[in-house]
């Protein structure tokens, strides 16, 4: 059964600083993507990133990028500059037949 | 573009109540749509998933159900409310069941039971 673990529950991280969330997952497919989700206290999920299994490069959309490591089974997320806005619960998310959560990281930014 | 709505967006029931949670997907034909719910501090547990009208998958037995009367209406129900049925539903949908396939979440439900 795959299974995604966020081993870090709460995080913090300075304003303009760089914090990294970790999750791992195990799996025994090969076609799979990963994902994070953002759920700030509005509580709607928004994705953030998401990166595809088959591909070696790794995503980055403006200042959220992710450090994949396939035969690892790990799927950091890496946030620069970090902002007021970034505050919020962070869930890596695991896709192969159905999607699997961790059970989410919650960053504090300090300003 | 596609939206989603959930309504309400706050409920307050007692124990032993009926519930009725709706979703409903614009901008898209024959999505998959999907029930999720977060108790306090939790990640997301899958209750149910739709591929198409009237086809229902459960992954968690409980007292709750879903019933998809149209193509892009998803309802979360239950005969009678538990006080473990608390919690934040949220309503997901996606192109496919695919691996290629993000689910975009609706802006969600919290539930309360007393």
């Amino acid at each position: 059964a795959q299974t995604v673990t966020q081993s870090q529950p709460e995080m913090s991280v300075q304003e303009a600083e760089t914090v990294t969330l970790s999750c791992t997952y195990d799996t025994s497919e090969s076609d799979y993507y990963l994902f994070w989700y953002k759920q700030p206290p509005s509580r709607q999920m928004i994705l953030v990133i998401r990166q595809e299994a088959y591909k070696q490069q790794n995503a980055t959309e403006n200042r959220f990028s992710v450090n994949f490591q396939k035969a690892a089974k790990s799927f950091s997320l890496k946030i620069s500059d970090s902002q007021l806005g970034d505050a919020a619960m962070y869930f890596c998310a695991y896709r192969g037949n159905q999607f699997y959560f961790g059970t989410g990281t919650s960053l504090t930014v300090i300003p | 573009s596609q939206t989603i709505h959930q309504w309400p967006a706050t409920l307050v029931q007692p124990v032993g109540s009926p519930l009725s949670l709706e979703c409903t997907v614009e901008g898209t034909s024959n999505p998959n749509l999907y029930w999720y719910r977060q108790a306090a501090g939790r990640g997301l547990q899958l209750l149910f998933y739709s591929v198409g009208i009237g086809q229902i998958s459960s992954e968690v037995p409980q007292n709750l159900s879903a019933s998809r009367p149209q193509d892009r209406q998803f309802i979360l129900s239950s005969k009678k409310l538990l006080l473990s049925d608390s919690g934040f539903y949220l309503c997901a949908w996606s192109r496919g069941l695919g691996s290629t396939d993000t689910q975009y979440f609706g802006p969600g439900t919290r539930l309360t039971v007393l």
